[in-house]
């Protein structure tokens, strides 16, 4: 069975200052998909970027990237010029390719502090 | 909808009492799944409906949870003789299933306090 592994139950950042969330996963699958997904007191889970595993360059969405180590099997995310808005739970999320759940860490949560 | 409903938002029940909850998915989602969200905790896996095909059961965790869902669209979570562990957050998403790692939508789930 695949695990995911999020080993900051915590982390705080300056606003405008860049944070780094960690995430490590195991399976002995090639064909595999990762998520972060974000989310707010609202308790809402919103996407805020997906890897496939096949591909080697690196996921960007606007202020959020990722490092994506295959071989490593690590799956980092960065949030550049941390904005308010921002500090929420954050969970990493792996998806198999021949199965349809996603299976989650335990979840970071961020502050962002002004 | 524009999203994926949710209802009741918030639940507070007497432990042995059964709770109905419901799950509006984003029209045309083929795929409807339940999470269920302990406090401080991920997300477990609880059941999964593809369309038409048998729904993967594989994450209930009693014979006192089941679910169904009405063709595409609406899905009940039922737990019976509910117990103080199952308080928790309840979560439904949805998504299309057209090909694999299809982003799935959430809603903002049922807060479910057994006392």
């Amino acid at each position: 069975a695949q695990t995911v592994t999020q080993s900051q139950p915590e982390m705080s950042v300056q606003e405008a200052e860049t944070v780094t969330l960690s995430c490590t996963y195991d399976t002995s699958e090639s064909d595999y998909y990762l998520f972060w997904y974000k989310q707010p007191p609202s308790r809402q889970m919103i996407l805020v970027i997906r890897q496939e595993a096949y591909k080697q360059q690196n996921a960007t969405e606007n202020r959020f990237s990722v490092n994506f180590q295959k071989a490593a099997k690590s799956f980092s995310l960065k949030i550049s010029d941390s904005q308010l808005g921002d500090a929420a739970m954050y969970f990493c999320a792996y998806l198999s390719g021949s199965a349809r759940q996603l299976t989650f860490g335990s979840g970071t949560q961020l502050t962002v502090l002004p | 909808g524009a999203g994926v409903s949710q209802s009741p938002s918030n639940k507070v029940t007497e432990k042995g009492k059964d709770v109905e909850l419901r799950c509006d998915p984003i029209s045309g989602h083929t795929a409807l799944y339940w999470y269920r969200q302990r406090l401080g905790q991920g997300l477990e896996f609880l059941i999964y409906f593809q369309g038409n095909s048998a729904p993967d059961k594989s994450g209930l965790p009693s014979d006192r949870f089941s679910a169904e869902r009405t063709g595409e669209s609406v899905s009940t979570l039922t737990i019976q003789r509910t117990q103080q562990e199952d308080s928790a957050v309840y979560l439904c998403a949805s998504s299309l299933d057209v090909g694999r790692g299809t982003e799935a939508f959430f809603g903002q789930g049922t807060r479910l306090t057994v006392v």
